[in-house]
């Protein structure tokens, strides 16, 4: 069975902290996509990042950067100098290739206070 | 329009109505999702659509029925709601089949 684990509900971080979102995960494939999204208080979910299970290089985007270990079933998701306006709620998420079994966390809520 | 586009965004109806939720996506992806998002509940995968044929059923109960006339649109019509049914449901389209990666706006539904 799939499953993902976001074992923080909520973070509250002071602007310009750097901070790390959890993501474990669990599958029986050998090959999947491993996804974050980001959700801000108007609801509509915003596509982050989409990883291949077979490449495990780190990825760097402006002050987001993500770091996937498959030995320990982890994509972790960092915000580097946070703002106000990375303020959501950030769901990481699992599918199989065929996406007949797609799986979110519970979602990480990140406040970032002023 | 540019994206993925949901109305209603906003439905309160009673559990004998019949109403229909609409997705409409401009972006040429080839398949189309739903998804159901409770207070309290992971975001759950309902119905996805490839080239119009559904190819997924995640034991979505019969009073939730999905329509897709062509890879631009997807419907979802609701009848005989109950209230544990209320909640955010989300559209989304992709370019292949890897997880929905556009999505809607969502329709907040309320059932009395």
């Amino acid at each position: 069975a799939q499953k993902v684990t976001q074992a923080q509900t909520e973070i509250s971080v002071v602007e310009k902290e750097d901070v790390t979102l959890d993501c474990v995960y669990e599958t029986r494939d050998t090959t999947y996509y491993l996804f974050w999204y980001k959700q801000p208080p108007s609801g509509e979910l915003v596509f982050l990042i989409r990883r291949n299970s077979f490449d495990e290089q780190n990825e760097i985007s402006g002050r987001y950067s993500w770091n996937f270990q498959k030995s320990t079933s982890s994509f972790n998701f960092t915000i580097t100098a946070s703002q106000v306006v990375d303020s959501a709620v950030y769901f990481c998420a699992l599918s199989a290739l065929n996406n007949n079994d797609m799986r979110f966390g519970a979602g990480t809520r990140l406040t970032v206070k002023p | 329009e540019t994206g993925v586009t949901q109305t209603p965004r906003h439905l309160v109806m009673g559990m004998t109505n019949k109403k229909s939720l609409k997705c409409e996506q401009h972006l040429g992806h080839n398949a189309m999702y739903w998804y159901k998002q409770s207070a309290k509940k992971p975001l759950e995968l309902m119905f996805v659509y490839n080239f119009k044929e559904q190819t997924e059923n995640n034991s979505v109960p019969s009073r939730f029925s999905p329509e897709c006339p062509n890879s631009s649109h997807l419907f979802l019509h609701l009848h005989t709601l109950q209230p544990e049914d209320s909640a955010l449901y989300l559209c989304a389209s992709s370019h292949e089949l890897a997880g929905g990666e556009f999505f809607g706006p969502g329709t907040r539904l309320t059932v009395l």
